[in-house]
């Protein structure tokens, strides 16, 4: 089946950094990639939709100033947490969408100090 | 507001026996649903979905029903193996965003006991 590819798996890093999380359609091309965000046991939450050379559209809640989507290429979406701070600790999944059905990324752990 | 609840966090089932998930909807306008399976610091796979026009799917060891009236679904795995032990996710979709946009369960965490 498809594959998605998130990059790094586990990151850590000091509070008001920047971290970049990426996420790669390996054996297709993706013109609409989610993000998704999990709290320790709770549910995903859709964070934004993520379109091909265009802007990323946010769910109600979601600060689109701190969580930067960048979809440029049809295989790559990066999502950017900027001026990290430890509340923003979470599991980011990524996925994309294959007609038929929806396919995850391996989630990348962020841990701010 | 929670759409997609799953009220049970836990659940644990003796190897062989049958595991029965549970998972409720509020929103009359999905109309397809999946189950998916998660590891600790994996993302979900794919388990098995059906549309709101069927009231069971079948596959394999994996069954989901729905009931529309009472707004309910289920997962049904038999016979239960240590290896399906993991948290699973029911979602659910509607027309108007499409399969690709779903909402999610709180998750249930399976054990199967050996």
């Amino acid at each position: 089946g498809a594959v998605v590819s998130q990059h790094p798996s586990w990151v850590i890093c000091k509070s008001g950094t920047s971290v970049k999380i990426e996420c790669r359609s390996l054996d297709f091309q993706a013109t609409t990639m989610f993000w998704y965000r999990q709290f320790p046991k709770q549910s995903l939450m859709l964070m934004a939709t993520s379109n091909e050379g265009s802007k990323a559209t946010y769910e109600q809640g979601v600060e689109k100033d701190k969580f930067l989507i960048n979809h440029a290429s049809l295989t790559l979406s990066t999502l950017t947490v900027t001026s990290a701070h430890p509340e923003d600790s979470s599991f980011y999944i990524c996925s994309a969408w294959v007609p038929g059905e929806l396919f995850f990324g391996e989630g990348s752990r962020l841990t701010v100090l | 507001d929670q759409q997609v609840k799953q009220n049970s966090p836990s659940l644990s089932v003796q190897e062989g026996r049958i595991s029965i998930l549970n998972c409720d909807y509020t929103n009359s306008m999905f109309d397809y649903f999946l189950w998916y399976k998660k590891y600790p610091a994996e993302g979900p796979t794919f388990l098995i979905s059906i549309s709101s026009i069927k009231d069971k799917n079948e596959d394999g060891r994996f069954t989901v029903f729905l009931n529309k009236s009472a707004k309910h679904l289920s997962l049904h795995i038999v016979p239960s193996q240590p290896g399906d032990s993991a948290v699973y996710f029911c979602a659910a979709s509607d027309r108007v965003q499409g399969a690709q946009k779903l909402v999610f369960g709180q998750g249930t965490r399976l054990t199967i006991n050996p």
